[in-house]
Parts: C-alpha cells; structure tokens; sequence
C-alpha cells in the first residue's frame, strides 16, 4: 500500500501568516484529497487536487484561501492563507487504494496547526 | 439533517464483548461504504468497505448493509481494549469523484 508523508506534522503560526503542507506519496496516484479536522469534530473535504488542473473545491472552500499545487503524481502541497484562529485545525491529506480486501483512503499522519 | 448520521456514543463495552456500531446516510444513491478507526492523536485507518447489501467479514469486524434502509453497520467481535477509539463511517456516491462524507464518528471504550 502506498505511504504518505506529510509535514510539517504541528506548527504554531501567526495570524496573518501563511502555512504551507506537504505530501508526498511513494507511488503514483491520479487524486489527491484534502480534508480538516477541527478539534473534536469529524472530517470535512476541502479539495481533491488532481495532476495536469485546478483542483475542485468543496461548498465553503476557495482557492485564494487554500491554493493547492499538484505539480505531479506523488507530490501535492495546500497553503493555509492569511491564518486566523479559526483555521486552527488538523489537516490531512489522503489517496485511494486498494488495502487488502478493502478499498479507500490512506491519510498522511495529518499537520496539527495553531494560529495565535 | 445530516448527510451520515452514527450514534452519537460514546459507547462502552466489556472486553471479549461485541460492540455494535451504527449509521445511517441520506443520500439513496450512495454506492461505497467505509469504516475507519482513528486512534486519539492519529490519523484515521481504513477498516472495511463495503459495497452490496448483506454481510462483509474480515477477522473480527462485520459490516452490514442494508441500502434499503439507508443503513451500515460494523460488529467488532472480541472486542479488545485496543479496539478504543473513535470510528468514522463514510460514505461515497456513484458521482462524487472518489469523495466520501464522512459521519462525527463514535467513541469507543473496551474496559478489561
């Protein structure tokens, strides 16, 4: 099964700042999704970042906020931009596969940020 | 109302117990059907999915579906105190692209 690797796993930033995550995947796959998860709450789609386009935003998500880039098959990055508290969150980004009998998502270990 | 519903937990069983997870999902044409765990501080894995009406059973975890009724269910048999934690059901329609919805999830204690 494929394995992601994100980061930075925690950061603490500034409001007004931006933050950009990492994920870098072992093989090569055509999706790319990117959900949150707010602190005791479930987790919500922000975007799916495909290779060769714009990624697709979900209802409450916009580009300017959150611009992705998916620059090839293994690797996608999504900024958090001019950072309030209210983006403070775990962030995790996920691809489907195969996993045995199953099939489904496989998440990054996830990046816990606080913005103060 | 919601688009996945589970119960809203939290749920505590006896270890050797089995432990019943339920949701539901308002969405009729929703083709795919997943449950994952989530371990406090970590990221969610991937349990089981499912995809036709009836019984899946892999080790100790059985999901049900029954689309009919709008219904999946996941029966951990056995259950451990390594089982705790919280399960995410979600759930994906034939035109959603690979996305899933996902419910608030139900907490889970194994007491030994």
């Amino acid at each position: 099964s494929a394995v992601i690797s994100q980061k930075p796993s925690r950061d603490i930033c500034q409001r007004g700042t931006s933050l950009t995550i990492q994920c870098q995947v072992d093989s090569q796959v055509t999706m790319m999704f990117w959900y949150r998860q707010q602190p005791g709450q479930s987790l919500t789609l922000i975007a799916t970042a495909n290779q060769g386009s714009e990624a697709t935003y979900e209802s409450g998500f916009v580009i300017d906020k959150f611009p992705i880039s998916r620059p090839n098959l293994t690797f996608s990055t999504l900024t958090v931009s001019n950072m309030s508290p209210e983006d403070s969150s775990i962030y995790l980004c996920s691809v489907q596969q195969e996993l045995g009998v199953n099939y489904g998502y496989t998440f990054g270990s996830g990046t816990r940020l606080t913005v103060v | 109302q919601k688009e996945v519903e589970q119960n809203s937990g939290p749920l505590s069983v006896p270890e050797g117990a089995i432990a019943s997870l339920n949701c539901t999902y308002s969405d009729r044409v929703s083709q795919s059907f997943f449950w994952y765990r989530q371990y406090s501080g970590k990221s969610p894995e991937l349990i089981m999915s499912i995809y036709s009406n009836g019984d899946k059973e892999d080790g100790r975890f059985t999901a049900q579906l029954n689309k009919a009724s709008q219904y999946v269910s996941l029966l951990i048999r056995d259950s451990q105190p390594s089982d705790s934690a919280t399960y995410l059901c979600a759930v994906m329609g034939s035109t959603n692209a690979g996305k899933s919805t996902f419910g608030d999830g139900t907490t889970l204690t194994v007491k030994p």
